[in-house]
This record gives structure tokens, C-alpha cells and sequence, in this order.
């Protein structure tokens, strides 16, 4: 099982940004935090990950704490569109084809 | 943008046929997956491939499922006799890996809609 916690369900308003935490107590030094969503049952699709340094893509930015224990993904302006799952998931940068293990993530809600 | 592509997009199927479930992954890549989801429950891990064979398989992947790469670009999921319980959404998926042999992120077909009735 993924080695993951994520609250079950979060709501956000339309325009604002939406922070989705997630923690990770247990990860090792080589494992990297990475973030998928799934929007109504289509497949999920990657968003960002990060080892240590906080990271920035044109979908998201992921904060990771100095001890790496916890993150949050930073939805920076939620639109009705990002109403979909989202899952963290730890996993070793070199793990090979290990495959990525999914929780039941976190299903946000943006709100009009 | 390259994307995996799956067909069929529904495939509706009598309780004791086979099914050949179909991919075709980015072209580059190097390691497929088979994941399924049930309505309503987790994504859940099949089977990875890499180098023309299974690397790792779940306890879902018992002797009634197969992979098979036949071709260098199609991927597919055999179910040789469906039951019910099979009827979900599979999701087929691909990655590509760094120069220094760590990982990319993995890109997921839209699935295929399996019913089994």
C-alpha cells in the first residue's frame, strides 16, 4: 500500500487556490513525492513531483517540508476543471519498474 | 503531445469470453502497466512489462490474465474466460527512463470500459 496519508475529500472555491496536504512520515532518502490526479474516471495523469526542493510546473507547485515528512500540493487558481482525485504517491527514484501504488487520495471538490 | 491510446473505449463482453484489451503506448517508452479500477474503488496495479517479459504482477493477475507485446507498438491484456467481478475500467499505461536510469512519470491511456454480463 502506498505509504501515503491524504485527507478523503476537500472543497475549494472557484478562483482560489487549493492546497492538498499530504503526509509522508516514513520516506526514505531517495524517495520522491509525486502527485497524479484522476478527473471522473478517466486515467490519471501526472501533475509534479519533487524530492526536497519545492518545485513549480504550469499545473501546480508542490511545497515539501525541510523534513520531508509532509507536502502540499498548491493548486494556485482552482477552476470547476480541477474537480478530480488526487493522489500522493512516495516512490524511489531509482525503483525501476516497480509500478505506482494508489491510495484513495484526495477528491476535491471546486465549488462556483 | 504523444499519449497512450487505448481501444476499445467500451467493450461489453458474455461472462466466460475472451477479451483482448488493446494499447498502443508512447513510442519511446520502455515499461507498460495494466492497472484496473473497479466503480467506485482504487486504481489497482496488474502487471508491468519491460524487456519483453512481466516484471512484477499483483494477486490479481492470476492465470486467466495475459500480456503480450506483440508487435513493438501494441500492448495488450488478454482475460482468457471473464467473470463478473472483472467488469471495470483498465487503464493501460507507459514511462520512459532517464538517462541515469531513474524514473520518469508514468502517461495513462483513457482505459477501456469493461462490462462483463
Amino acid at each position: 500500500d502506498a505509504k501515503t496519508t491524504q485527507p478523503p475529500s476537500m472543497d475549494c472555491a472557484e478562483g482560489r487556490a487549493a492546497n492538498l496536504p499530504c503526509n509522508h512520515s516514513t520516506i526514505s532518502g531517495n524517495e520522491y513525492v509525486y502527485w497524479y490526479r484522476q478527473i471522473h474516471s478517466q486515467g490519471p495523469q501526472y501533475i509534479i513531483h519533487g524530492l526536497k526542493n519545492n518545485e513549480t510546473n504550469e499545473m501546480a507547485s508542490l511545497i515539501i517540508t525541510e523534513d520531508r515528512k509532509s507536502s502540499t500540493l498548491i493548486l494556485p487558481h482552482a477552476t470547476l476543471r480541477d474537480t478530480a482525485v488526487y493522489y500522493c504517491i512516495v516512490r524511489a527514484w531509482n525503483s525501476g519498474n516497480t509500478p505506482l501504488v494508489f491510495g484513495k487520495g484526495t477528491r476535491l471538490s471546486v465549488i462556483a | 503531445e504523444p499519449e497512450v491510446t487505448q481501444t476499445p473505449s467500451h467493450q461489453v463482453t458474455q461472462m466466460g469470453q475472451e477479451v483482448i484489451l488493446r494499447c498502443v503506448p508512447i513510442s519511446n517508452h520502455l515499461y507498460f502497466y495494466w492497472y484496473r479500477q473497479i466503480l467506485g474503488q482504487k486504481v489497482e496495479f496488474l502487471v508491468s512489462f519491460y524487456n519483453n517479459e512481466i516484471s512484477e504482477k499483483s494477486e490479481i493477475f492470476d492465470d486467466q490474465f495475459s500480456v503480450e507485446r506483440p508487435d513493438g507498438s501494441n500492448f495488450t491484456l488478454k482475460i482468457r474466460s471473464t467473470k463478473l467481478e472483472d467488469s471495470a475500467m483498465y487503464f493501460c499505461a507507459s514511462r520512459d527512463q532517464t538517462a541515469l536510469g531513474g524514473n520518469t512519470e508514468a502517461f495513462f491511456g483513457q482505459g477501456t470500459r469493461l462490462t462483463v454480463v
